[in-house]
């Protein structure tokens, strides 16, 4: 079993849709969490990036974590055709100092007209 | 934030040749890394370089194959040797913000090999 989790998708949805991106971890030692976003051919830009459990909302955009079940989510509301993109949820503890991530494989959000 | 640019930011390369990637990141940090990004799949970490020590190698990478260099607290390169098909991917500088502890990724180089 991989650390993290995700659905690959792709995931279609209609202009102005609630998306819900979600991914799982298995390491309890996973205290931050985040979201990336990545265009075709472009790095991935860091979305949303959390500390334990709870919310965080940036926009249209909000990050959901529930330790308790190992779930980590992502919201879009009203979502655009701009946001057709992969989106990588990754989670990191601090292990002896090194604070490097686990990334999920990235799930393909397809947002048409 | 941190803005990181990477070159070059493709390139076709024959098969026993050497490329090297350079990231220049518009801000001092100290944790940089190199991932490989294979179509469809997710990122693999292939060292991290900490200017002023030796960089450190995943399983799987070797420092004959992939010899990293980090002369300072801005830039590093990543050398691609003796280039196979199989290296044939997308290589990807990332840095960690020394403040907030937010990853940050270049824009990547696309690198196939014929």
């Amino acid at each position: 079993q991989k650390e993290v989790e995700q659905d690959p998708g792709p995931l279609s949805v209609p202009e102005g849709a609630i998306v819900s991106l979600n991914c799982t971890y298995s390491n309890s030692a996973f205290q931050y969490f985040m979201w990336y976003r990545q265009y075709s051919r472009k790095g991935p830009e860091l979305l949303m990036y959390t500390y334990s459990s709870g919310n965080k909302e940036d926009g249209r955009f909000t990050a959901q974590v529930d330790k308790s079940s190992k779930y980590i989510s992502l919201f879009i509301r009203d979502s655009q055709p701009s946001d057709s993109a992969t989106y990588l949820c990754a989670s990191r503890a601090r292990v002896g100092g090194s604070y490097i991530p686990t990334f999920g494989r990235g799930t393909s959000l397809i947002v048409h007209p | 934030s941190a803005v990181i640019s990477q070159k070059p930011s493709r390139d076709i390369c024959q098969r026993g040749t050497s490329l090297t990637i350079q990231c220049q990141v518009d801000s001092q940090v100290t944790m940089m890394f190199w991932y490989r990004q294979q179509p469809g799949q997710s990122l693999t970490l292939i060292a991290t370089a900490n200017q002023g020590s030796e960089a450190t190698y995943e399983s799987g990478f070797v420092i004959d194959k992939f010899p990293i260099s980090r002369p300072n607290l801005t830039f590093s390169t990543l050398t691609v040797s003796n280039m196979s098909p199989e290296d044939s991917s997308i290589y990807l500088c990332s840095v960690l913000s020394d403040g907030s502890y937010e990853q940050y990724f270049g824009p990547g180089t696309r690198l196939t090999v014929t």
